[in-house]
């Protein structure tokens, strides 16, 4: 069936260090792949995005990797601050219908 | 603030009774989302409106469960008989016309917080 899962439920990293979170995706339909970041009580917050004839995708302090051929995603963060701790889910989608959502990967920043 | 809000943010109720809970998207976005998320969870998908049609339903969406986008701008999810399961995040987002790029990107409100005693 299809899913989304990750390598990893917690990541703990060093303030300034660049962090790296994982994403297995199992549906090759799925042409669109997201990243959110959710904080405490708040709803997801859009990160970055990437469409499947892409490999590889920058932002500010952020960038996503997409390797088609083993269906994995990353986002990688550069300088990870302390602002940047927060629960990171990848999503999968196709066309203008629903994401399927991974289950997350809490990300903690030590001073 | 342009974005997606969500009304109450919070709801307690007590098992057996309705709720309503109520999304406003951003304005200019035709396409409205809802979706569920319980503790330690990803968000799971629930329904979602083009304008005022309800294009999807899940599985998730029992018969207790009724969304509605009546002027295809708010719209409202409906509980009824509540059960204790059903306590969890009720999470709304809504996307573009899709004119500009073949996927809009949905962007998510705070959430309302559902707990059924």
């Amino acid at each position: 069936g299809e899913s989304v899962g990750l390598h990893l439920p917690t990541l703990s990293v060093q303030e300034g260090d660049n962090s790296i979170i994982n994403c297995a995706y199992s549906n090759s339909a799925s042409d669109y792949f997201i990243w959110y970041k959710q904080e405490s009580g708040k709803g997801p917050q859009f990160i970055i995005d990437i469409r499947s004839n892409m490999d590889k995708r920058q932002g500010q302090r952020v960038t996503v990797l997409l390797n088609k051929t083993v269906k994995h995603l990353s986002l990688q963060i550069a300088a990870t601050q302390p602002g940047d701790s927060a629960v990171y889910f990848c999503a999968e989608g196709r066309g203008q219908g629903n994401l399927i959502f991974g289950k997350g990967t809490k990300l903690s920043v030590k001073p | 603030d342009t974005g997606v809000s969500q009304n109450p943010r919070h709801k307690i109720t007590k098992r057996g009774q309705n709720v309503t809970f109520r999304c406003d998207p951003i304005s200019e976005h035709n396409r409205l989302y809802w979706y569920r998320q319980t503790l330690g969870q990803g968000p799971e998908f629930l329904t979602y409106f083009q304008n005022e049609a309800q294009l999807e339903k899940s599985r998730l969406l029992s018969d207790r469960f009724s969304a509605e986008r009546p002027k295809g701008s708010f719209s409202t999810l409906e509980i009824q008989r509540t059960e204790q399961g059903d306590s969890a995040m009720y999470l709304c987002a809504s996307s573009g016309s899709g004119l500009a790029a073949p996927t809009d990107t949905q962007y998510f409100g705070p959430g309302t917080r559902l707990t059924v005693l």
